[in-house]
């Protein structure tokens, strides 16, 4: 089956500086989102791209489907933004997303 | 729009019982997606519903089932629970397939 590798598995930043998480796939997808997930568990949308750019405030996502990669940039990094993310795609059109292992985010005040 | 629900939030269970967990989708979404995260496996795909047909399914044994109802409702079941199935059960629900998925809290399974 395909294969999702993000990278790095864990990062720690100072608060406001910037990072940049990847994510790898193995085969072509018809999706791709990026999620936060909460203390409590509940995966928080970020973003569906399955292609191209997206900008949402602070976080912004670039998919190149071609070259089977995923980035997810954080700027001015906050301690909220503290966490796991997580990359999740879709192989098929039947909802069975796979996901990464997860880049654990730690921001120090 | 009230997101994805699930019930119960958390569960306690013994080695041999059964358990069942329920999720309500998003309005209009007619896809529910399950499924398990725990610390040594992830997040895993269990199984996916639409139109109460199920549509695809990982690899877990056939102690784990599901349904969807007319209304989109979905449930899962896990018959003679094991130590293992401990874990965060997640579900999702979207308009159709590669559509964005949106997720539930999650309930939080113990088995003792």
């Amino acid at each position: 089956g395909i294969q999702v590798e993000q990278s790095p598995p864990d990062l720690i930043l100072q608060e406001g500086a910037n990072s940049t998480l990847r994510c790898n796939f193995s085969d072509s997808v018809n999706n791709l989102q990026w999620f936060h997930q909460n203390p409590w568990g509940q995966l928080i949308n970020l973003f569906y791209i399955p292609s191209g750019t997206k900008q949402n405030g602070r976080l912004s996502a670039t998919t190149v489907a071609t070259e089977r990669y995923s980035l997810l940039y954080i700027s001015s990094s906050q301690t909220t933004d503290s966490g796991v993310y997580f990359c999740a795609v879709e192989p098929d059109n039947n909802n069975d997303m796979r996901f990464g292992a997860g880049t654990r985010l730690t921001v120090k005040p | 729009k009230a997101g994805v629900t699930q019930t119960p939030r958390y569960l306690i269970k013994t080695r041999g019982q059964q358990v069942t967990l329920s999720c309500s989708p998003i309005s209009g979404h007619r896809s529910v997606s399950w499924y398990q995260q725990t610390p040594g496996q992830g997040l895993q795909f269990l199984f996916e519903y639409f139109s109460e047909t199920q549509r695809n399914k990982g690899n877990f044994p056939g102690r784990f089932s599901g349904r969807q109802f007319s209304n989109s409702r979905s449930e899962m079941n896990v018959s003679t629970l094991e130590l293992g199935d401990s874990a965060l059960y997640l579900c999702a629900s979207s308009l159709s397939g590669a559509a964005e998925q949106f997720f539930g809290p999650g309930t939080r399974l113990t088995v003792l």
